[in-house]
């Protein structure tokens, strides 16, 4: 049980694109997701959290406008990287906390963005 | 909000030996702390988590234990082996409802054959 699944796992894109990454919580209800970005050899540094039904909450300095983050349902977060450039290049991962459940959060596997 | 440091960055240890990692963490209020191990390009994998009224908490090799005065926990794995090898994070987080999880900056643990 528990498991977070993302999509894509990785993608390509060029400069000025948008690319969107989907969470999702397959066998379990999560009002709140979390994104984070890990670049090489570094720490997971959360982006943001999402709450099903209302906004995103931002960290600092995370651009809320280039960030979008939708949480339309208790199994789906998505988070759309707008008009990308190559220093987004990162590892994007979600997280998810079971509605019924207590502290834990599952981690998705990821996903690898590279901008051209 | 919450700040967590953790020490050694990087641990090189001989198989079959003792691997310690520390953390400290800011926040008082904290609650509930877990530790992760990441392979490269793969997820965090929950590998054990204490709770503020435990003091110490063992699952095979593994062991945590938590100062809750001081503000610090440990992570401690015995008898290492070369599958060990990973990048290692402690987190900490309030219990309520949503709040977010801050992680250490990980240790790259090597464990020597």
């Amino acid at each position: 049980g528990a498991v977070v699944s993302q999509h894509p796992s990785w993608v390509i894109c060029k400069s000025g694109t948008s690319v969107k990454i989907e969470c999702r919580s397959l066998d379990f209800q999560a009002t709140t997701m979390f994104w984070y970005r890990q670049f090489p050899k570094q720490s997971l540094m959360l982006m943001a959290t999402s709450n099903e039904g209302s906004k995103a909450t931002y960290e600092q300095g995370v651009e809320k406008d280039k960030f979008l983050i939708n949480h339309a349902s208790l199994t789906l977060s998505t988070l759309t990287v707008t008009s990308a450039h190559p220093e987004d290049s990162s590892f994007y991962i979600c997280s998810a906390r079971d509605r019924d459940g207590d502290n834990e959060q599952f981690f998705g596997p990821g996903t690898r963005l590279t901008v051209l | 909000g919450e700040n967590v440091e953790q020490h050694p960055s990087t641990l090189s240890v001989q198989e079959g030996d003792s691997a310690v990692i520390k953390c400290t963490y800011s926040d008082s209020a904290s609650n509930y702390f877990p530790w992760y191990k990441q392979e490269l390009g793969k997820r965090p994998q929950l590998i054990i988590d204490i709770r503020s009224n435990v003091g110490e908490k063992k699952d095979q090799r593994i062991a945590v234990t938590l100062n809750k005065t001081a503000k610090h926990f440990s992570l401690h794995i015995t008898e290492t082996q070369p599958e060990d090898s990973a990048v290692y994070f402690c987190a900490a987080i309030r219990g309520t409802a949503g709040n977010k999880l801050t992680f250490g900056g990980g240790t790259r643990v090597l464990v020597k054959p």
